[in-house]
């Protein structure tokens, strides 16, 4: 089982719609979540972090937590054309180690 | 502030060279981490430090693969031999355990090609 596990998509969504990300992991130890966006070419940059249980929102984002599932979930509310990147997920497991997704592939229609 | 520093940020070499890559971790950040990414494989994590110690080299693919961190602004991946599988982004990141979560951040990589 990897250790941290997403639908690779692609994931399709008109615009102005949500999308919504999902995110599995293995280990119940595990600290901190991260959303991190890439657009094709670049380098991965965070989008934001939760370590608490529950929703957590910043602008047109909402990261949703669930330790008792080990479920992580970003909306992105009101998609444009602009959001379209792959997702990756990433989980801060302790001793300094973070381990990332393969990432969701997201793509907004204009 | 600066952020991660990578280079070179492209580099195309023949199969049996020696590739060397750079990093210059952000300031007063801690941990240093070498990550490669490819379409089959995704993100992979290579090798990370922790002041300038190497914490787990166990992604490390193999003998080939080397890394060091002599001071806390500087580190080199290196691949002697290089093979055409070798061919991949090389992203080093740090972060601090300063701060909440342990964030990573990311340099722009390093575009190797093993011809």
């Amino acid at each position: 089982q990897k250790e941290v596990e997403q639908n690779s998509g692609p994931l399709s969504v008109p615009e102005g719609a949500i999308a919504s990300l999902n995110c599995t992991y293995s280990d119940r130890g595990s600290q901190s979540f991260f959303w991190y966006r890439q657009y094709s070419g670049k380098s991965p940059e965070l989008i934001m972090f939760i370590y608490s249980n529950g929703d957590k929102e910043d602008g047109r984002f909402t990261a949703q937590l669930n330790k008792a599932s080990q479920y992580v979930s970003l909306l992105i509310r009101d998609s444009q054309p602009s959001d379209s990147a792959t997702y990756l997920c990433a989980v801060y497991t302790g001793g300094f180690k973070t381990i990332f997704g393969a990432g969701t592939r997201l793509f907004v229609k204009a | 502030d600066a952020g991660v520093i990578q280079s070179p940020r492209h580099e195309v070499t023949e199969m049996g060279q020696e590739v060397t890559l750079r990093c210059k971790p952000i300031s007063g950040h801690n941990s240093l981490f070498w990550y490669r990414q490819t379409m089959m494989r995704g993100l992979e994590l290579l090798i990370y430090f922790n002041n300038n110690v190497p914490i787990d080299d166990s992604g490390m693919p193999e003998d080939r693969f080397s890394a060091k961190m002599p001071n806390a602004s500087f580190s080199t991946l290196k691949i002697q031999p290089s093979e055409p599988r070798d061919s991949a982004v090389y992203f080093c990141a740090s972060s601090t355990d300063r701060d909440l979560g342990n964030t990573i951040y990311f340099g722009e990589g390093s575009w190797l090609t093993v011809v």
